[in-house]
């Protein structure tokens, strides 16, 4: 069972304009969430993340909410630019092995930014 | 780059053969880890090593064998794979434990194709 989901598996979005990308969990044990980045051929970077004990996060162009009830987080991008095109991937922790962190990731939306 | 490097980039291996994947870091890191990224679907964690003691081993078959020989190297010996062990495979690193430490580091991963 996938704890963490993206339902949608693309976006596509006008240079300049918003991006919203959305991703839902089912464990609320998870108390940290995170938004990696990935491009072609290298692996994920690290965007922003965000505890639990807050409802909104930003840095710059990029914004995640989380909604606890609702068990929801979103990362906002504004304005959008065409370097944004990429995977990106969301991630939940919560689950400490031992002193390392277990993430568990969504499967990534494909966000394409046209100009 | 970030800091962890894997080789090689690409790995092309008939089912019969023996081949390993090799990681390392010289951050600092105390836990490492391995993932698995396949087509549309989430990154897998498989294996998580903390302090080079392997603490997590998801129900990952014995055809793949981790080796840890020290906390900067991290190594993925692969044998008699099957076709659909296929995949981007991808190094983390992280240190300690705690929210500010959830950021893993991936390395560029090594896109392994089985024939």
């Amino acid at each position: 069972d996938q704890q963490v989901k993206q339902n949608s598996p693309s976006l596509s979005v006008q240079e300049g304009r918003i991006s919203i990308l959305n991703c839902d969990y089912t464990n609320s044990m998870f108390d940290y969430f995170l938004w990696y980045k990935k491009y072609p051929a290298e692996g994920p970077t690290f965007l922003i993340s965000i505890s639990s004990i807050k409802d909104k996060n930003e840095d710059g162009r990029f914004t995640v909410f989380l909604n606890k009830s609702a068990k929801h987080l979103s990362l906002h991008i504004v304005p959008s630019q065409p370097g944004d095109s990429a995977v990106y991937f969301c991630a939940a922790s919560g689950v400490e092995i031992q002193g390392a962190q277990k993430l568990v990731f969504g499967q990534g939306t494909r966000l394409t930014i046209n100009p | 780059e970030t800091g962890v490097t894997q080789t090689p980039r690409h790995l092309v291996m008939g089912m019969t053969n023996k081949k390993s994947l090799k990681c390392e870091q010289h951050l600092g890191h105390n836990a490492m880890y391995w993932y698995k990224q396949s087509a549309k679907k989430p990154l897998e964690l498989m294996f998580v090593y903390n302090f080079k003691e392997q603490t997590e081993n998801n129900s990952v078959p014995s055809r793949f064998s981790p080796e840890c020989p020290n906390s900067s190297h991290l190594f993925l010996h692969l044998h008699t794979l099957q076709p659909e062990d296929s995949a981007l495979y991808l190094c983390a690193s992280s240190y300690d434990r705690g929210p500010t430490n959830e950021k893993l580091l991936f390395g560029s991963g090594t896109q392994l194709s089985v024939l």
